[in-house]
């Protein structure tokens, strides 16, 4: 079946540094891909869809220059948090969708942001 | 817009019990209903999707769940839990068109006791 690859799967960066999240698809290609936020004990809460060649949308409330999407492939989809705080401590899930058919969206693993 | 309540945030059975984990939607136009399982620091795990096909969706492990455009439900079940069921459940909806976000309940937690 279809895998979407996540990495890293936890990382603890300093408070006022910049992490990358990628999200791979190994086996499709992903014309849409969508970060999702999960507080402990919490729902998934979308953040943003991201459209392969062109900019993300953000869900409101949500701050796209702290955020940074990048969809430069069908396969690739990074998310930067940029500055972190330790209220982005977090865990970042995304999922990736074929362009075509009603196949379900395809979770990766996750990723455990720390930021102390 | 679409919405997903999940009716109980915890769930408790007995090993070998019924499993009932309910969910009701909201949708203004038809959609797409999914039941995903998640355990500890993991991501998630499609057990099962309605997609406007059969009303009675069989999923993995054992889990079933009907949709119900009367009750605007499509509630989870298993006849017999199992100890490997305790995890957290969502249930989340999306527009019938391929390449929409899926929009989340709270989640239920399951556990099973021995």
């Amino acid at each position: 079946g279809a895998v979407v690859s996540q990495h890293p799967s936890r990382v603890i960066c300093k408070s006022g540094t910049s992490v990358k999240i990628e999200c791979r698809s190994l086996d499709f290609q992903a014309t849409t891909m969508f970060w999702y936020r999960q507080f402990p004990k919490q729902s998934l809460m979308l953040m943003a869809t991201s459209n392969e060649g062109s900019k993300a949308t953000y869900e409101q409330g949500v701050e796209k220059d702290k955020f940074l999407i990048n969809h430069a492939s069908l396969t690739l989809s990074t998310l930067t948090v940029t500055s972190a705080h330790p209220e982005d401590s977090s865990f970042y899930i995304c999922s990736a969708s074929r362009a075509t058919g009603d196949s379900p969206l395809h979770f990766g693993n996750g990723t455990r942001l720390t930021v102390t | 817009a679409q919405s997903v309540t999940q009716l109980g945030s915890h769930v408790s059975v007995s090993e070998g019990a019924l499993v009932l984990l309910r969910c009701n939607y909201s949708s203004s136009v038809p959609p797409y209903l999914f039941w995903y399982v998640q355990y500890p620091n993991q991501g998630l795990q499609l057990l099962l999707k309605y997609t406007s096909a059969a009303t009675l969706v069989k999923g993995i492990n054992g889990f079933e769940a009907e949709f119900k455009k009367s009750e605007t439900s499509f509630h989870l079940t298993k006849p017999s839990a199992h100890m490997s069921d305790a995890a957290e459940y969502f249930c989340a909806v999306s527009a019938q068109r391929p390449g929409t976000a899926l929009i989340f309940g709270k989640g239920t937690t399951l556990s099973v006791s021995s």
